[in-house]
């Protein structure tokens, strides 16, 4: 089956904790994305990916860090400068002549 | 003023019913548009693209007005199913593909 997987489902850890979000899609899509939803709030974009080995920051990109170096997989890095890094974590992917994204089933973070 | 917004509901109607959503954006060069479905606790997926004449997929019609930049999601013969958050998302002109949601509009039928 063809789609976007992501882990794991919920993650727990402590403030000052460097921690890695897991993305990896077999659609064959160039553009893969990173967002983040709180409650109440619309997806903002952390950061986006339209070719390997290249990506750029989205509207909220400080205390993340992410790498492209293979097509399928984009990694998301919430360091322990993000002030407030508990959310809901959603990765998505386009292919690259197209505006629609599909998203993959999200990673909970939890910070304390 | 947010670049995409819907009023944020609830909406709570009968099993049967239409509803509307309305939401405005303000990027009068925005590309193009969508609906995107959200359940509680689950990821957003792709209802359907709007598009400048109106289209319609099954009993959802989407309707995009360019000149007052309003889009429109009408839902007729409402399922309990129906029941979730209905995001509205534009996506500005250029290369890019990004995409700016709005806060999503919250939908409940009721038995």
């Amino acid at each position: 089956d063809g789609g976007i997987t992501q882990s794991p489902k919920y993650l727990f850890r402590k403030e000052g904790q460097n921690v890695t979000l897991s993305c990896e899609q077999n659609l064959n899509h160039d553009a893969m994305y990173w967002y983040r939803q709180d409650p109440g709030q619309g997806l903002r974009l952390i950061y986006y990916s339209q070719i390997v080995n290249d990506f750029q920051k989205g509207d909220i990109a400080e205390g993340y860090s992410v790498s492209r170096e293979k097509k399928e997989s984009f990694p998301l890095t919430v360091t322990s400068a993000q002030k407030n890094p508990t959310a809901f974590y959603l990765c998505a992917s386009s292919m690259f002549a197209s505006h629609e994204q599909y998203f993959g089933p999200g990673t909970r973070l939890t910070v304390t | 003023r947010k670049e995409v917004e819907q009023d944020p509901g609830p909406f709570n109607v009968p099993e049967g019913a239409t509803v509307a959503f309305n939401c405005t954006y303000s990027n009068s060069a925005s590309q193009s548009f969508f609906w995107y479905r959200q359940d509680c606790r689950k990821e957003p997926k792709l209802l359907m693209s709007v598009y400048s004449s109106g289209n319609e997929d099954g009993r959802f019609t989407a309707q995009l007005n360019r000149a007052s930049q309003y889009i429109s999601l009408l839902i007729r013969d409402s399922k309990l199913s129906d029941s979730a958050t209905y995001l509205c998302v534009v996506s500005p002109s250029g290369s890019a593909r990004q995409l700016t949601f709005g806060s999503g509009t919250q939908l409940t039928v009721l038995p």
